[in-house]
């Protein structure tokens, strides 16, 4: 069956530091989508990339499609404290489910 | 709009005892799903829904029941609790399945002793 696996599995930065995170899909996915769990929280969808290439900003957040639709990186620029939490991606291969990675846990050090 | 809501927001069980997790959607979602997450490791699919009337089986079934018996509404069922199944519990829905953002609820922080 279909597998993403995310990298890596724990990150610590300086504040001001900039954070990546990568998911790699075994299979070929009709899109992928980014979400950020907070500690002690749910987590939230923040973004859907759908088309090869594609690349999609928010504020500090950058996110990436790759080519191929197999690969996908968020980038942080410039982390803050509020960045805290864990972000997983989740691939989309079957129209009914999405598989999720285990998640990149970012703890920011002020 | 509420979202997706989840009941109990906590709870503590004895072995072999049963409860039902509350799941509520107010979005009209067709699809809708439970998830649970043990530390590090990510989130594993029990059960998932496409509509009324039809569930199938994630990843880690096993221990666990569901039913869908209208559009808002998706319960899921624990019979005999083992603390294997310790854990959080998200329930979540989409518009789209997997080809739309999904909405979590709260979740549910479930302790088995």
């Amino acid at each position: 069956g279909q597998q993403v696996m995310q990298i890596p599995q724990y990150q610590h930065v300086q504040e001001g530091e900039d954070f990546t995170t990568y998911c790699n899909s075994s299979t070929t996915l009709s899109n992928i989508q980014w979400y950020k769990q907070r500690p002690g929280g749910h987590p939230v969808f923040l973004i859907q990339l759908v088309k090869s290439g594609e690349v999609k900003k928010q504020k500090r957040l950058t996110f990436q499609f790759g080519e191929a639709k197999k690969n996908s990186s968020l980038h942080i620029t410039a982390t803050q404290t509020t960045d805290v939490g864990t972000y997983f991606c989740g691939g989309g291969g079957s129209n009914y489910k999405l598989t999720f990675g285990k998640g990149t846990l970012l703890t920011v050090n002020p | 709009n509420a979202g997706v809501t989840q009941t109990p927001k906590f709870r503590i069980l004895k072995i072999g005892q049963s409860m039902t997790l509350q799941c509520t959607q107010d979005m009209n979602h067709n699809y809708m799903y439970w998830y649970r997450q043990d530390p590090g490791m990510g989130l594993k699919l029990i059960y998932y829904s496409v509509g009324a009337g039809i569930t199938d089986k994630g990843e880690v079934p096993n221990g666990y029941n569901v039913s869908r018996s209208t559009t808002e509404d998706f319960p899921l069922r624990l019979e005999l609790a083992a603390p294997s199944q310790t854990s959080v519990y998200f329930c979540a829905s989409s518009q789209g399945g997997g080809n739309y953002g999904y909405t979590f609820g709260s979740g549910t922080r479930l302790t088995v002793v």
